[in-house]
């Protein structure tokens, strides 16, 4: 069965410190795809990334990058420099081929200034 | 074009009434997909369709909840007889196909049950 792990419930930084973000999966299918969203105060879920199991390049862009591991189904997600407006809640999702999305519980990032 | 959209954004119902909750999909999408969430937790499933077929209806609470929707437009998710434990958004989003694709969330419906 598909399973995601948030581990970290809440993170407080300092504004310009980097922060990883951790995202554990569990899956038994070899093909499956990876997505960070956002939720910010405001609500609405904003899409970050997707990744498929077969990709396992790490991606920047710009102050985001994504570190895949498959031999420790993680997908963690740093965010370098971090400003005030990163504070959001950040969800990592997993997906198997032709089968529903399942969310991690969430990790509510506080960039203080 | 347009992202998806949901209506009301607000709801507000007594105990034991029915309500009705719209999603607009992203023009093209095959795929949409229903959750819940409940203050300051995170996405429950509810259910989703791939065109208008729901082959996964797993995630719905209980027989009070029910979903359809038309070709691969307009869906709307109905709760009968609403409990004070429903109150939660209840969020649409689409992908251009099921599964292999982000999922573009609308604003979601927040609904107060008194």
């Amino acid at each position: 069965a598909q399973k995601v792990t948030q581990a970290q419930t809440e993170i407080s930084v300092v504004e310009k410190e980097d922060v990883t973000l951790d995202c554990v999966y569990e899956t038994r299918d070899t093909t499956y795809y990876l997505f960070w969203y956002k939720q910010p105060p405001s609500g609405e879920l904003v899409f970050l990334i997707r990744r498929n199991s077969f990709d396992e390049q790490n991606e920047i862009s710009g102050r985001y990058s994504w570190n895949f591991q498959k031999s420790t189904s993680s997908f963690n997600f740093t965010i370098t420099a971090s400003q005030v407006v990163d504070s959001a809640v950040y969800f990592c999702a997993l997906s198997e081929y032709g089968q529903n999305f399942v969310f991690g519980p969430g990790t509510r990032l506080s960039v203080l200034p | 074009g347009a992202g998806v959209s949901q209506s009301p954004s607000n709801k507000v119902t007594e105990k034991g009434k029915d309500v009705e909750l719209r999603c607009d999909p992203i023009s093209g999408h095959t795929a949409l997909y229903w959750y819940r969430q409940r203050l300051g937790q995170g996405l429950e499933f509810l259910i989703y369709f791939q065109g208008n077929s729901a082959p996964d209806k797993s995630g719905l609470p209980s027989d009070r909840f029910s979903a359809e929707r038309t070709g691969e437009s307009v869906s709307t998710l109905t709760i009968q007889r609403t409990q004070q434990e429903d109150s939660a958004v209840y969020l649409c989003a689409s992908s251009w196909r099921l599964s292999t694709y982000e999922q573009y969330f609308g604003p979601g419906t927040r609904l107060t049950v008194t």
